[in-house]
């Protein structure tokens, strides 16, 4: 099994719709949790860390599920600049990421 | 925000080439950095952690001869690619975190990556 998990996607979404992804982990004595934003052939940037009690920026709300050991992501009003490829990473002594959900918006 | 600064953005070379990238902290002290790669519509992939002023520690599988990291000063990591061979072409993306609290909850700030294409 994988230690981090993500359907590879592609969702493709017109634009204005809501979508989430989900993120699986298997190490349950992960500490920090974060949703990273990669565009095509560039390197990864941050979206936002999940916190336990959920977070919120802006058009993106990120949460965390300790007991069944997922995060997600949810993108309300989806813009045609959010198409990306979304990458969770979990931490404990080392940073592991997914292989990432493509997103496209389309107008 | 922090910033990191990573050169070359592009390296297209000859088989049996070295390669050496570096990795920059422009705005902040790191006295660890990380070295991914990541192959076409794969996930990152560590490949070493940098520490500085000490030697580097290597992912399980990842040749250390092969790939040389320096971490000379809090702000320079290099990654040298030993005599290079196409299926060492790949993406090689390094990242950095700022030290402070507890480290595993600081998130890593990446560099602009660097495309590495061995002919």
């Amino acid at each position: 099994r994988k230690e981090v998990e993500q359907d590879p996607g592609p969702f493709n979404v017109p634009e204005g719709a809501t979508v989430a992804f989900n993120c699986t982990y298997s190490n349950s004595a992960s500490q920090s949790f974060f949703w990273y934003r990669q565009d095509c052939r560039k390197e990864p940037k941050l979206l936002m860390s999940v916190y336990s009690s959920g977070n919120e920026d802006g058009r993106f709300t990120a949460q965390l599920n300790r007991a069944s050991q997922y995060i997600s992501l949810l993108i309300r009003d989806s813009k045609l600049s959010d198409s990306a490829t979304y990458l969770c990473a979990v931490s404990y002594n080392k940073l592991v990421f997914g292989a990432g959900t493509i997103l496209r918006v389309k107008s | 925000g922090a910033v990191v600064s990573q050169h070359p953005s592009r390296v297209i070379c000859k088989s049996g080439t070295s390669v050496k990238i570096e990795c920059r902290s422009l705005d902040f002290q790191a006295t660890t950095m990380f070295w991914y790669r990541q192959f076409p519509k794969k996930s990152l992939m560590l490949m070493a952690t940098s520490n500085e002023g000490s030697k580097a520690t290597y992912e399980q599988g990842v040749e250390k001869d092969k790939f040389l990291i320096n971490h000379a000063s809090l702000t320079l990591s290099t990654l040298t690619v030993t005599s290079a061979h196409p299926e060492d072409s790949s993406f090689y993306i390094c990242s950095a975190r700022v030290v402070s609290g507890q480290e595993s909850s600081q998130p890593q700030h990446f560099g602009d990556g660097t495309r590495l294409s061995i002919l």
